[in-house]
């Protein structure tokens, strides 16, 4: 079965810890997305990737960090420069980074930093 | 900057009512999206439509391009479909730090037997 796994599920760290998120795709989809979801706010664009080796800053970069060195992989770290990181994450895919193309969603991680 | 715009946030229906979630936007897009998201919190997309109507079982979504608004509609409604709608205008080219997909704030439905 084809899809996108983010694992853990949930998640709990101390504040000043950085944590990383992982995201892996089995569809050979070339652009991979993360996403925050806060409460009351629509998805918003953390970092994207188009192609391997290559990631583009979002709306809402700060505090994070991104690495694609593999097509299948997308993991995002959260830093402990990241001012206000308990959110639930979302990391998605498609086909291509043009489009319209369907983007794809993982189950998702939830973030809480304490 | 609100974008894309749904009404209503919040809707309770009695199962077997008729459905709709509008979503209006102000930027010029290429496609649309209708995304699904349970209480767990994974999305799935419904549909993506540039023009027209597109219809799956019993959810049905439109869309005026040029009057920049799309509707979902479900009929029969049941309590499974109890979930938030979230519609998503697409860009078209990444349109820089946006990405491709702008996304409303969603609609939370709720279904009761």
């Amino acid at each position: 079965d084809g899809g996108i796994t983010q694992s853990p599920k949930y998640l709990f760290r101390k504040e000043g810890q950085n944590v990383t998120l992982s995201c892996e795709q089995n569809l050979n989809h070339d652009a991979m997305y993360w996403y925050r979801q806060d409460p009351g706010q629509g998805l918003r664009l953390i970092y994207y990737s188009q192609i391997v080796n290559d990631f583009q800053k979002g709306d809402i970069a700060e505090g994070y960090s991104v690495s694609r060195e593999k097509k299948e992989s997308f993991p995002l770290t959260v830093t402990s420069a990241q001012k206000n990181p308990t959110a639930f994450y979302l990391c998605a895919s498609s086909i291509a980074p043009f489009g319209p193309y369907e983007q794809y969603f993982g189950p998702g991680t939830r973030l809480t930093v304490t | 900057k609100n974008e894309v715009e749904q009404s209503p946030q919040n809707l309770t229906a009695q199962e077997g009512e008729f459905i709709t979630i509008n979503c209006s936007y102000s930027v010029g897009i290429s496609a649309l999206h209708w995304l699904q998201q349970h209480p767990g919190g994974g999305i799935v997309s419904l549909f993506m439509l540039s023009s027209g109507k597109k219809k799956h079982g019993r959810l049905i979504a439109t869309i005026n391009i040029q009057e920049k608004h799309s509707s979902l509609h479900i009929t029969a409604s049941h309590p499974r479909d109890s979930a938030v709608y979230i519609c998503a205008p697409h860009l078209g080219a990444l349109g820089g730090s946006q990405g491709n997909l702008i996304f409303g704030k969603g609609t939370k439905l709720s279904v009761k037997p």
